[in-house]
């Protein structure tokens, strides 16, 4: 079966970094998204991966390692407003979104 | 100027009803996606539609309907409501076939069966 695996929840400190773990098995590879989903909102994007390595994009960056079906969102100066859901989702071999359960991240002052 | 936008926000109704869920993008884009998000916050895809046609149809119950007039419209009708379809429902869509690019989401609809 496919499945996405990612940590259900974490605790980070304001202006720290914090990284979330995203392990995935699939029946094929055609990209890693990340969404971002803030409490009662809709999910919004926040990157996609289809080569291995890291893409960063302001205070986000995203790796990926086909070989390791893993990826990881890193998020740097942690602030209050970055306190979301964080969901991990790959496009199989159909180009079917498969999602994970998401990591909720609470971040303390 | 709301790029993908669906109506009610939220929804309460008694077990046995018939509700519907409106959506609309007004982005242009091929193809337009209902998925429901339970309280465990997975995001289950139910239908994808690309331009009219239905293209992705999962394992869901024929009491649910979904209804493409138009590329920039797909509306999900729901018979006879159990307790276990209440659920965040979200409204998608992106360009071209198949989820390849960007999913732009809806607000979401908040269905709640009594």
């Amino acid at each position: 079966g496919q499945n996405i695996d990612q940590p259900t929840e974490m605790t980070a400190t304001e202006g720290a970094i914090v990284q979330i773990n995203c392990t995935y098995q699939t029946s094929g590879f055609n990209g890693l998204f990340w969404y971002q989903q803030h409490a009662g909102e809709a999910p919004t994007f926040l990157s996609y991966n289809v080569l291995d390595g890291l893409e960063e994009k302001g205070r986000f960056s995203s790796f990926l390692s086909r070989s390791k079906g893993y990826s990881y969102l890193l998020l740097k100066e942690l602030q209050m407003k970055d306190s979301a859901s964080y969901l991990c989702a790959v496009l199989d071999s159909n180009y079917q979104l498969i999602w994970g359960a998401g990591t909720k991240l609470i971040i303390k002052p | 100027d709301t790029a993908v936008s669906q109506t009610p926000k939220y929804l309460v109704t008694q077990m046995g009803n018939d509700k519907s869920i409106k959506c609309e993008q007004n982005l242009g884009h091929d193809t337009m996606y209902w998925y429901k998000q339970d309280s465990k916050k997975f995001l289950k895809i139910m239908f994808s539609y690309n331009n009219k046609e239905l293209i992705i149809n999962e394992t869901v119950p024929n009491r649910f309907s979904p209804k493409s007039p138009d590329k920039a419209h797909l509306n999900l009708h729901i018979n006879s409501l159990e307790l276990g379809d209440s659920a965040v429902y979200f409204c998608a869509s992106s360009q071209g076939a198949g989820a390849v690019g960007e999913l732009f989401f809806g607000e979401g609809s908040r269905l709640t069966v009594l």
